[in-house]
């Protein structure tokens, strides 16, 4: 089985600075997707990044991108010039190649302090 | 594209009666999940349909847990003699398959409802 550890239950940050969220994951699969969503406050879930784990380049997507360590199983989330709006909790999640269902993590509490 | 709904969004019930959620994917999804997801935790499969068949039910899924998707669009997930334990958010995903796994494929992306929270009293 597939299990996704997210240590950091709660970060806080400084509006316009950068916070890091940290994941790892324990798989023996070579083939995977790794995806970060967000779920603001009574707010539906959706999808920040993802990555293929056949690529070797990190994904990014605007403010945000990833640090991708296959061999060490970590899949950080960097969210740069943090903005009020990404105030929410972040879940890491790890789905196997050629399977449908996600494993999340528990999640990771960001607060964007003005 | 609306994105995907679901009703009601809270729910409150007595210990010991049913329930049932529904659930309307994004349109041309052929791919939909069920989710669970309690208090300052990360969300748990339940369950999972390629159009109308339900390919896998999670051990989570006891007896009393039931979903269906008939004619491959909405789903509905019934529980029945709800217990204090059942209470959670419930999410439901849908997805687009890309097609059969191929080393290099895109993963397809799975788009969240809000949810329905139920609370057994």
């Amino acid at each position: 089985a597939q299990t996704v550890t997210q240590s950091q239950p709660e970060m806080s940050v400084q509006e316009a600075e950068t916070v890091t969220l940290s994941c790892t994951y324990d798989t023996s699969e070579s083939d995977y997707y790794l995806f970060w969503y967000k779920q603001p406050p009574s707010r539906q879930m959706i999808l920040v990044i993802r990555q293929e784990a056949y690529k070797q380049q990190n994904a990014t997507e605007n403010r945000f991108s990833v640090n991708f360590q296959k061999a060490a199983k970590s899949f950080s989330l960097k969210i740069s010039d943090s903005q009020l709006g990404d105030a929410a909790m972040y879940f890491c999640a790890y789905r196997r190649a050629n399977d449908y269902k996600l494993s999340f993590g528990a999640g990771t509490t960001v607060t964007v302090r003005a | 594209d609306t994105g995907v709904s679901q009703n009601p969004r809270h729910k409150i019930t007595k210990r010991g009666q049913n329930v049932t959620f529904r659930c309307d994917p994004i349109s041309e999804h052929n791919r939909l999940y069920w989710y669970r997801q309690t208090l300052g935790q990360g969300p748990e499969f339940l369950t999972y349909f390629q159009n109308e068949a339900q390919l896998e039910k999670s051990r989570l899924l006891s007896d009393r847990f039931s979903a269906e998707r008939p004619k491959g669009s909405f789903s509905t997930l019934e529980i029945q003699r709800t217990e204090q334990g059942d209470s959670a958010m419930y999410l439901c995903a849908s997805s687009l398959e890309q097609g059969k796994y191929q080393r290099g494929s895109r993963a397809d992306t799975q788009y969240f409802g809000p949810g329905t929270r139920l609370t057994v009293l």
